[in-house]
C-alpha cells in the first residue's frame, strides 16, 4: 500500500458525459501528479500540482482540468468524454522539492479505470 | 525532448533464469532514473532508482546501474521467480529550475516467469 488513495476504482459512463476522479496523497506530500495509461499511448503525464498551484502540464487535453485543494487532495475533471478517453488514470504524490533540488520519489495510487461507452 | 526506450516484450523466462531488460534514455538535462513495476490489476510500485551517474539502484534482488556514457539503465536479476511476473517500466525525471518533476516512461516490458 503506497498510501495514495484514489476513488472511484472503476467508472463507466457514456460519451459526452463529465466525470471527476479524486486523489488523496500520502500524508505530508505536497506534490500531486496525474498520469493516463492507455494501450495505444502508454503512460503519459497529464499535470502536476504542488501545494495547491499548478507546476507542470503535459499532454492534457483542453477538455480535462484538475485542481489541488487546501487539504492537498486533488481532483481530475474529464468532460465531453470520448471513447478514446477510456484508460487507467493514476495519481501519484511526492514530498515535493524546492527549486533546483534533487528529485524525490513519486508513489502511485491504485488507479481509476474509466470506461467510456 | 526527453524519451525512454525499453526492449520490446513480452519476455518469457523459466524460474531461476537470469533477467535483463534494456532501457536507454534521451534527456535534455541530467535525469534521475527509475524502474517501476506493475503487477496485474495494480498500480505502479517503485522498484529502484538512481540519481547520478554510476549509482546502482537495488531492491528485491533487482539491480540497475546508471550509465551516463551509454545513456542506459538496464534492469537485471540473477534468478527470477514466478512472483516477478509483471510489467516493468523504465522512467526518468529531470532536475529543472522549478519544482516540476514529471516522469517520462518507457513503453513497458511484460515479463512472464514460468515454473
Amino acid at each position: 500500500d503506497s498510501g495514495v488513495t484514489q476513488t472511484p476504482k472503476h467508472l463507466i459512463t457514456a460519451t459526452g458525459q463529465r466525470v471527476t476522479l479524486r486523489c488523496s496523497p500520502r500524508s505530508g506530500d505536497l506534490s500531486v501528479y496525474w498520469y493516463q495509461q492507455s494501450l495505444d499511448q502508454g503512460l503519459q503525464f497529464l499535470i502536476q500540482y504542488y501545494n495547491g498551484e499548478e507546476r507542470a502540464k503535459g499532454n492534457i487535453l483542453e477538455r480535462f482540468s484538475a485542481q489541488q485543494f487546501p487539504d492537498l487532495h486533488s481532483e481530475l475533471n474529464l468532460s465531453s468524454l470520448e471513447l478514446g478517453d477510456s484508460a487507467l488514470y493514476f495519481c501519484a504524490s511526492s514530498v515535493g522539492v524546492k527549486r533546483g533540488a534533487l528529485t524525490d520519489t513519486q508513489y502511485f495510487g491504485p488507479g481509476t479505470r474509466l470506461t467510456v461507452l | 525532448g526527453n524519451s525512454v526506450t525499453q526492449m520490446e516484450g513480452p519476455v518469457t523466462l523459466s524460474e531461476e533464469a537470469f533477467l535483463t531488460i534494456n532501457c536507454t534514455y534521451t534527456a535534455t538535462g541530467y535525469p534521475s532514473l527509475f524502474w517501476y513495476v506493475q503487477y496485474p490489476g495494480e498500480g505502479l510500485q517503485l522498484l529502484l532508482k538512481a540519481t547520478k551517474a554510476d549509482d546502482k539502484g537495488s531492491n528485491k534482488g533487482f539491480e540497475a546501474t546508471y550509465r551516463k556514457e551509454t545513456t542506459s539503465f538496464h534492469l537485471e536479476k540473477g534468478s527470477v521467480q514466478v512472483s516477478d511476473s509483471a510489467v516493468y517500466f523504465c522512467a526518468l525525471t529531470l532536475i529543472s529550475s522549478g519544482s516540476a518533476r514529471q516522469l517520462t516512461f518507457g513503453s513497458g516490458t511484460q515479463l512472464t516467469v514460468l515454473p
